[in-house]
This record gives structure tokens, sequence and C-alpha cells, in this order.
């Protein structure tokens, strides 16, 4: 069980959108509708912005957006802001009933 | 809102069995289709699932760690617990627990609980 694959950063300017991908395998992201990306500050317990790929829990902007293709989901934010600036980790159900992380990915808001 | 609360030693020596306990408030532990699950994440790495229980005390572990992970429930004092034996430094780390609703819900997480392994 290997860890997913995100970009270690990604930077965009305030207004501008950016895409985090995340890439795993048919056991995993590929097999599954099982997507989620989770929000995390410095110092802070994550936070979850979407699940099932593309669903946001009650309170997420819409901004935050999900897709899926084959083995890999992205994470959208549109309109980006100063506060979105943190860490943003994948996760997916896979095989045999577990779940598998991605490394994280920094997002700078230049 | 169901809130969730890591406690335990923050210090764990070597060789010994890391124990963790997670609190469940304003909701019964045992009550809808929920896992239970704990994750942890290595100071500035990534965060790395350990594991869960399902209300009915089924368990899943992360493979390269099931050999050394058992995860419990307790419903009577609204808890479930991690124990990790065995540990070294590499089990540094700052613990979290987390609630799983249906598909890829993780709606709760507990503030995280820093554990380190040393002598």
């Amino acid at each position: 069980q290997s860890a997913l694959t995100q970009p270690a950063s990604v930077s965009g300017s305030p207004g501008q959108s950016i895409t985090i991908s995340c890439t795993g395998t048919s056991s995993d992201v590929g097999g599954y509708n099982y997507v989620s990306w989770h929000q995390q500050h410095p110092g802070k317990a994550p936070k979850l912005m979407l699940y099932d790929v593309n669903n946001r829990p009650s309170g997420v902007s819409n901004r935050f957006s999900g897709s899926k293709s084959g083995n890999t989901a992205s994470l959208t934010i549109s309109g980006l802001q100063a506060e979105d600036e943190a860490d943003y980790y994948c996760s997916s159900y896979s095989s045999s009933s577990t779940w598998v992380f991605g490394g994280g990915t920094k997002l700078t808001v230049l | 809102q169901v809130q969730l609360q890591e406690s335990g030693p923050g210090l764990v020596k070597p060789s010994q069995t890391l124990s963790l306990t997670c609190t469940v408030s304003g909701g019964s532990i045992s009550s809808g289709s929920f896992y239970w699950n704990w994750i942890r994440q290595p100071a500035g790495k990534g965060l790395e699932w350990i594991g869960r229980i399902y209300t009915s005390g089924s368990t899943n572990y992360n493979p390269s760690l099931k050999s050394r992970v058992a995860i419990s429930v307790d419903t009577s004092k609204n808890q479930f617990s991690l124990k990790l034996s065995s540990v070294t430094a590499a089990d540094t780390a700052v613990y979290f627990c987390a609630r799983k609703g249906s598909g890829s819900l993780f709606d709760s997480w507990g503030q995280g609980t820093l554990v380190t392994v040393s002598s």
C-alpha cells in the first residue's frame, strides 16, 4: 500500500484558480469513487473539504471542487484567497478495506 | 456536533507499547454507521492511516502496521483506543482520531496528540 502521489507544492495569486492532483492506482483512486480532500493549517487538525470525489460538506465554500479521471483525482480551488494557504491531502479507499493518504501539497497564495 | 479528543502518554520508551484513547462527545459511539479511525502524522510529513474500528467491533489495519496494532472500543465509556507495540523513534508523530461516515466522509477529527518515542 503506497501513498498517493501529490505535487509537493503549488502556488497562485489571489483570485486565480489552482488544481492539485492526486495519483494512485486502479486499486485505490481508480477503483472507487471514495476520494476525499483535507485542508490542514499549521498545528491544526485536518479539515474535510471534499468527499466522494466532488461532494462538499456543509459549510465548505463552493470555490472548492473535485474531479477524477482514471487513477488521478483533482482538487480545484477557484478565486484563491489568502486563507486558502495550507497543506492539502487527498485520501482514497483502497482494496482490503483500508485507506491511503497522499503525501500532501503545500499551497502558497502569492 | 460530535467532538473527538485524544489522550494518553506523550512519551513512550522504545520497544514499549503506545496506548492512546479517543473520547467521543456529543453523540454515542455505538449509534449510526460510523467507522472510528486512527491516523498519524510525523513532524513535517504527511498523514498515515493506521486503522479503524466499526461500531460492531470489526477492525481493519494498515498492512504496514498490522502486526503491531490493535484498536478496540469501549461503548460504555464512549471511547475507542489504539495500542501500538514495539515502538521505535519512527513511531514519533502526532496521532489523530477521526470519525468516518458513509463513503469517504471523514467528517470529525480530534485535535491530535504528540507522542514521542525516546528513552
